[in-house]
């Protein structure tokens, strides 16, 4: 069964660090761009972050850029968010999800096929 | 950076209705626009790729269509579990970007 499990969510103050994980099952994680979605509470879905199967190309939405880090390692089937700088504005449900096609993130027109679960990051003092 | 127009936010509509969401880009995504369905506590579904291909397992009351910059998702006849948000995203060129969401409602 293809599977994502998030962890490493919780409860941080403004200014700290989290990662958080992505642990893939059921496919061949490598062959896949990843991707990191986010819903902050009572809102719509806003994107995060990408990489590409490799790991070689990452792209990051403006609202995170400097402050979040897209890594994944395929040995171990696993996606990475390391989170930096937390604000308020950076609480939300975390969601990992698979872009199908191919591992390259440009000129694949297909959509984000598998979710995790989510994991909920919480920012506040 | 793409933008999205996402509209309506919100319809009424009935079980049986057929509904119409539209998503404008900002310039053009060729293709590349996307269609998810999301329940309440729940991740994202994904119903739509590419436009207008259903993605695997999704009902055939589903349907999309458009190219360019302007984009549909019809649900030809609703059934009770419709009654959720819908979002649109293109994947055409990093940031990728989601619409504000359309929320259907029963009347």
């Amino acid at each position: 069964e293809v599977q994502l499990l998030e962890s490493g969510g919780g409860q941080v103050q403004p200014g700290g660090s989290l990662r958080l994980s992505c642990a893939a099952s059921g496919f061949t994680f490598s062959n896949y761009a990843m991707s990191w979605v986010r819903q902050a509470p009572g809102k719509g879905l806003e994107w995060v972050s990408v990489i590409s199967g490799s790991g070689s190309s990452t792209y990051y939405a403006d609202s995170v850029k400097g402050r979040f880090t897209i890594s994944r390692d395929n040995s171990k089937n696993t996606l990475y968010l390391q989170m930096n700088s937390l604000r308020a504005e950076d609480t939300a449900v975390y969601y990992c999800a698979k872009r199908d096609g191919f591992g390259t993130v440009f000129g694949v027109p297909k959509g984000m096929d598998v979710w995790g679960q989510g994991t909920t990051v919480s920012v506040s003092s | 950076d793409i933008q999205m127009t996402q509209s309506p936010s919100s319809l009424s509509a009935s079980v049986g209705d057929r509904v119409t969401i539209t998503c404008r880009t900002s310039q053009s995504t060729s293709s590349y626009l996307n269609w998810y369905q999301q329940k309440p506590g729940k991740a994202p579904k994904l119903l739509i790729y590419a436009a207008s291909s259903l993605q695997s397992g999704v009902p055939s009351r589903f349907s999309g269509s458009g190219s360019g910059t302007d984009f549909t998702l019809t649900i030809s006849s609703l059934e009770p579990e419709d009654f959720v948000i819908y979002y649109c995203q293109q994947n055409y060129s990093p940031p990728w970007t989601f619409g504000q969401g359309t929320k259907v409602e029963i009347k």
